[in-house]
């Protein structure tokens, strides 16, 4: 099956610096979303972005498909951006079976 | 409801005995998810509902998981005989139908699993 990786699997952020979180994918995929985990477990929806750039706020992610490769951008961060952000995607025949990185784990300090 | 329940929160149980997890998922939605994850790992899928069938049980990872759908409502994932490698956070989401995109996943906030 599809493999993901996503790097660096942690990051430890001073509050108001800028990151680039990355997601390499080994096929093409039909859907590529990003979530973030917060510290209690639970998992919000990012961005839905099999191509193209998107932004949201401080939160910004560009999918290469033809390069296999995601980028989630998080600009002056804060506390509350802490917790894991997973990269899933969608390929093959499938489209409702997502398969997940293994996540970056994010800190960011006051 | 307003989102995906899941209840209990939390389950310790003891190896060998059986456990029922349940997932209230958002009202309409077609599709559901169950999900598990392991201490420091992505989400691992288990099984995917539509409506009241499942199409996709692959990633159930032996026969001692079992899972039903009624109503195209409430789920029950059932564990017999747990043992402790069943130990992760179970997780469970819904969607208006498969694939829906950027609002198409809406994740509960889990079921944490300890078998000792």
């Amino acid at each position: 099956g599809i493999q993901v990786e996503q790097s660096p699997p942690d990051l430890i952020l001073q509050e108001g610096a800028n990151s680039t979180l990355r997601c390499n994918f080994s096929d093409s995929v039909n859907n590529l979303q990003w979530f973030h985990q917060n510290p209690w477990g639970q998992l919000i929806n990012l961005f839905y972005i099999p191509s193209g750039t998107k932004q949201n706020g401080r939160l910004s992610a560009t999918t290469v498909a033809t390069e296999r490769y995601s980028l989630l951008y998080i600009s002056s961060s804060q506390t509350t951006d802490s917790g894991v952000y997973f990269c899933a995607v969608n390929s093959g025949g499938s489209n409702y079976k997502l398969t997940f990185g293994k996540g970056t784990l994010l800190t960011v300090n006051p | 409801g307003a989102g995906v329940s899941q209840s209990p929160s939390n389950k310790v149980t003891e190896k060998g005995k059986d456990v029922e997890l349940r997932c209230d998922p958002i009202s309409g939605h077609t599709a559901l998810y169950w999900y598990r994850q392991r201490l420091g790992q992505g989400l691992e899928f288990l099984i995917y509902f539509q409506g009241n069938s499942a199409p996709d049980k692959s990633g159930l990872p032996s026969d001692r998981f079992s899972a039903e759908r009624t109503g195209e409502s409430v789920s029950t994932l059932t564990i017999q005989r747990t043992q402790q490698e069943d130990s992760a956070v179970y997780l469970c989401a819904s969607s208006l139908g498969p694939g829906q995109g950027q609002n198409g996943y809406t994740f509960g906030s889990g079921t944490r699993l300890t078998v000792v």
